[in-house]
């Protein structure tokens, strides 16, 4: 079974400060790795996802994350906030399969800037 | 934006009612998944079909139920509905059962169950 933790529900930043959204997974076997971000009353749209390749990724809008086996942690960073990016942010996993693209997400991090 | 489309886009519903929501998915796109997301939560899987079979179902009860059509479009129904059920309600497609590809998610029917 795979599972996601998210550290805190709400992070606050000053705009130009670093990001650092936190997540830890649990997974019987190799994962795929995602950040998703849900802006108000939107769906989820993709940020980033590890597939196995490079552990750091880059995503959107200045994104990146780095897959670290032995910490099992896939946490998100950007270096300078943008009063763009307040939104809610999700860390997701799924299993490796050929037959199923089940993903189980945190609880998700609300994400604030201060001006 | 995905090429992932929902409706309706709001529903206010009666405990008991039924309900039915309805996803089209994105061109050349052959799986569809259902997400319930309750407020401050994460989504949680409720069911994924593929080519028209349901291959893969989350904790939910048999009252959660759907269909894939020849389209790839999709539709969730949920009976005798409780207040619980009240949540945003996201599908979300991609091309193959499993693999790599990415999920492209719609922007959800919000579902209030009065």
């Amino acid at each position: 079974a795979q599972s996601v933790t998210q550290l805190g529900s709400h992070v606050s930043v000053s705009e130009g400060a670093l990001v650092l959204l936190r997540c830890n997974y649990s997974s019987s076997v190799p994962p795929y790795l995602f950040w998703y971000v849900q802006y108000p009353n939107q769906g989820l749209q993709l940020l980033l996802k590890y597939t196995s390749a490079a552990t750091l990724v880059k995503g959107i809008n200045g994104f990146e994350a780095e897959f670290k086996k032995s910490e099992t942690s896939f946490h998100l960073t950007k270096p300078s906030a943008h009063m763009s990016d307040a939104a809610e942010y999700f860390c997701a996993v799924r299993r490796l399969s050929l037959f199923g693209s089940k993903l189980t997400f945190g609880k998700g991090i609300t994400l604030s800037v201060r001006p | 934006e995905t090429g992932v489309t929902q409706s309706p886009t709001h529903l206010i519903k009666t405990r008991g009612q039924q309900v039915t929501l309805r996803c089209s998915s994105q061109s050349g796109h052959n799986t569809v998944s259902w997400y319930q997301q309750a407020l401050g939560q994460g989504p949680q899987f409720i069911f994924q079909y593929y080519r028209e079979e349901e291959n893969g179902r989350g904790n939910f009860p048999p009252r959660f139920s759907g269909l894939q059509f020849p389209n790839y479009s999709s539709e969730l129904n949920v009976n005798a509905l409780e207040l619980d059920d009240s949540a945003l309600y996201l599908c979300a497609t991609k091309e193959g059962a499993g693999g790599p590809y990415e999920q492209y998610f719609g922007p959800g029917t919000r579902l209030t169950v009065t």
